[in-house]
């Protein structure tokens, strides 16, 4: 069963402005959660990640904001640019370290 | 080196053939983890180590799986017997400590393509 789920398979945005991922999980022992940005043929590559005793973490163009009610989190990428076009995973971790990864979202951005 | 190094890039066997990949995790790394990508974007935990020692195998399917993690030497999972369904991209992590206390959570290889036909 997916714990993890990133609903919106793709995003398209316009290169300047805000880029808004969104991400759901049902585990509630999920205390660790992170993103990955992944081009064709690399292996994930890790963005920003958010302990469930935060709401909030800001990276540079990167935020992640996270509703434990909600079991949501979301990534804000401000301003968006070509080289942010990639597939972008969202993963939750336990205390056993293996990470529970969504979908994945395909974001294009356009000139 | 600061990456992580998985060989081969690709890998095609014959069903029933067996099939090895090899990671060398980055230097001072104690974590090694596997993960497999059958469809496009979908992950699948296979196993961790912990240095030598397997951490957690609780996604290995042990009947044709198996993996090590020897000093001085590169990772490696193998797959006895490969069957059409064990055509995925296997990726290979490793952590320098125990995940959570670090900031950059793991770091990844760019895979091994296996393809079984």
């Amino acid at each position: 069963d997916q714990q993890v789920k990133q609903n919106s398979p793709s995003l398209s945005v316009q290169e300047g402005r805000i880029s808004i991922l969104n991400c759901d999980y049902t585990n509630s022992m999920f205390d660790y959660f992170l993103w990955y940005k992944k081009y064709p043929a690399e292996g994930p590559t890790f963005l920003i990640s958010i302990s469930s005793i935060k709401d909030k973490n800001e990276d540079g163009r990167f935020t992640v904001f996270l509703n434990k009610s909600a079991k949501h989190l979301s990534l804000h990428i401000v301003p968006s640019q070509p080289g942010d076009s990639a597939v972008y995973f969202c993963a939750a971790m336990t205390d056993d370290y293996k990470l529970s990864f969504g979908a994945g979202t395909t974001v294009t951005v356009r000139a | 080196g600061e990456e992580v190094a998985q060989t081969p890039k690709h890998l095609v066997r014959g069903e029933g053939q067996k099939a090895k990949l090899y990671c060398a995790p980055i230097k001072g790394h104690s974590y090694v983890f596997w993960y497999q990508q059958v469809l496009k974007n979908e992950f699948k935990f296979l196993i961790s180590f912990q240095n030598e020692n397997v951490f957690d195998e609780t996604g290995m399917p042990k009947e044709r799986f198996s993996a090590k993690c020897l000093p001085n030497s590169p990772c490696s999972l193998e797959i006895q017997a490969t069957k059409l369904e064990d055509s995925a991209v296997y990726f290979c992590a490793s952590s320098r400590s125990a995940p959570r206390t670090g900031i950059n959570g793991y770091t990844f290889g760019s895979g091994t393509r296996l393809t079984v036909v």
